[in-house]
């Protein structure tokens, strides 16, 4: 079975902080999807990242990057000088191969995530 | 904006009646899912539609029934209500991928609330 941690619950930093949102996965596919989500006070879903499994490149998007380590069976996400606008939900999934049954997305509890000014 | 839409965006109704939510994917996907966001499940996969046919069940309920139709547009409908139904219902759509799923990308949610 899938099973995706976060294992922190609730972070609050100030401003301008850089702060790293952990994430870690369970699964027996040898081919696996993780991505990342945001969930803002509004409430819907949106995607910020997928990275494939057997790519193990990091990526950076402006102040976000993510840590990819298949080793740990980890996939991080760090905000770097972080803004009141990062305040929201993160959620870590993740998702099987492309064979039938096994696109579902299998979500973390999430991490609230609070930039104090 | 994601290009998926979902109507009503809340609901309020009563144990033991029925409602159904709506969604609309985004121009060209074909497949369609549904997710259950609660206070204690978290977020929780239901169920899976590719163009018309059901791909994927999860954790849904035998009172809980969905469909896709012609249009591609999908309905989640839910009967017998009960309070811990109460809930954001996500529907997301993508592009069917194989070997590769594609990305999943999230309406704005449909909030039930069953008093």
């Amino acid at each position: 079975a899938q099973k995706v941690t976060q294992a922190q619950t609730e972070i609050s930093v100030v401003e301008k902080e850089d702060v790293t949102l952990d994430c870690v996965y369970e699964t027996r596919d040898t081919t696996y999807y993780l991505f990342w989500y945001k969930q803002p006070p509004s409430g819907e879903l949106v995607f910020l990242i997928r990275r494939n499994s057997f790519d193990e490149q990091n990526e950076i998007s402006g102040r976000y990057s993510w840590n990819f380590q298949k080793s740990t069976s980890s996939f991080n996400f760090t905000i770097t000088a972080s803004q009141v606008v990062d305040s929201a939900v993160y959620f870590c999934a993740l998702s099987g191969g492309g064979r039938q049954g096994a696109q579902k997305l299998v979500f973390g509890q999430g991490t609230r995530l609070t930039i104090n000014p | 904006d994601s290009g998926v839409t979902q109507t009503p965006k809340h609901l309020i109704t009563a144990t033991g009646q029925r409602v159904t939510l709506r969604c609309s994917p985004r121009s060209g996907d074909l497949s369609v899912y549904w997710y259950q966001q609660s206070l204690d499940q978290g977020l929780q996969f239901l169920i899976q539609y590719y163009n018309g046919e059901e791909r994927a069940k999860g954790n849904i309920l035998e009172r809980f029934s969905a469909q896709q139709f012609p249009d591609l547009h999908s309905e989640l409908n839910l009967s017998s209500l009960e309070l811990g139904d109460s809930a954001l219902y996500f529907c997301a759509s993508s592009a069917y991928g194989r070997p590769t799923p594609l990305t999943q990308y999230f309406g704005p949610g449909t909030r039930l609330t069953v008093l």
